[in-house]
């Protein structure tokens, strides 16, 4: 079966550091990956979504960027946070073809000081 | 484009009772439709979808949701609610012609009370 881990789960960070976010997935290949920020429990916000090595399209314009160095590895980066970039952060997969529902990870809660 | 709305930020059912939460699409064609359920502090959960065929779909949990193409609506249903059911739901739309991306609603939050 397959299986979607994201660490960490809970991440405190100054504004003006780093982040790297990381989220895997086993038992499938050549999945479609997606990272997603919901802020306050609400609404979902699409930041990224790949659907290969090398294929990834960027949705909102902002300071995080995102890399799959692997088929099943997707990696969530900023250069500096901002106070904005807090919130709760979700990878999840789909199979590639497009009538397949998104599986999605435990989530990372990145909270920016 | 693709769009959805789930026009109740809050809905309040008692324990027994059925509950719906609405949710209406826009999109260019035939859509693909999804249900999706998170519990607080986690990831979302598939509930169910509409591809294609039978506009009433069953999925998990008791949870059912009707394709109406006319309305286009895509209403979310369970015939006696639990007070398990108290989560966050959100409904998603996808276009045909899209490679893989999905557009989410805000989400509705389903109390049950006891």
């Amino acid at each position: 079966s397959q299986t979607i881990h994201q660490w960490p789960a809970t991440l405190v960070q100054p504004v003006g550091s780093p982040l790297s976010l990381e989220c895997t997935v086993e038992g499938t290949s050549n999945p479609n990956l997606y990272w997603y920020r919901q802020a306050a429990g609400r609404g979902l916000q699409l930041l990224f979504y790949s659907i290969g090595i090398d294929q990834i399209s960027s949705e909102v314009p902002q300071n995080l960027s995102a890399s799959r160095p692997q088929d099943r590895q997707f990696i969530l980066s900023s250069k500096k946070l901002l106070l904005s970039d807090s919130g709760f952060y979700l990878c999840a997969w789909s199979l590639s073809q497009s009538t397949y529902e998104q599986y999605f990870g435990p989530g990372t809660r990145l909270t920016v000081t | 484009a693709q769009s959805v709305a789930q026009p109740e930020d809050q809905v309040n059912v008692a324990e027994g009772n059925p509950l719906t939460v609405k949710c209406t699409y826009s999109v260019s064609g035939n859509p693909y439709l999804f249900w999706y359920v998170q519990y607080p502090n986690r990831g979302l959960q598939f509930l169910l979808k509409y591809i294609t065929g039978d506009n009433l779909v069953k999925g998990s949990y008791g949870f059912e949701a009707e394709f109406n193409k006319s309305q286009t609506s895509f209403h979310l249903k369970k015939p006696s609610a639990l007070v398990s059911d108290s989560a966050l739901y959100f409904c998603a739309v996808r276009e045909r012609t899209n490679a893989g991306k999905s557009t989410f609603g805000d989400g509705t939050t389903l109390t049950v009370k006891p």
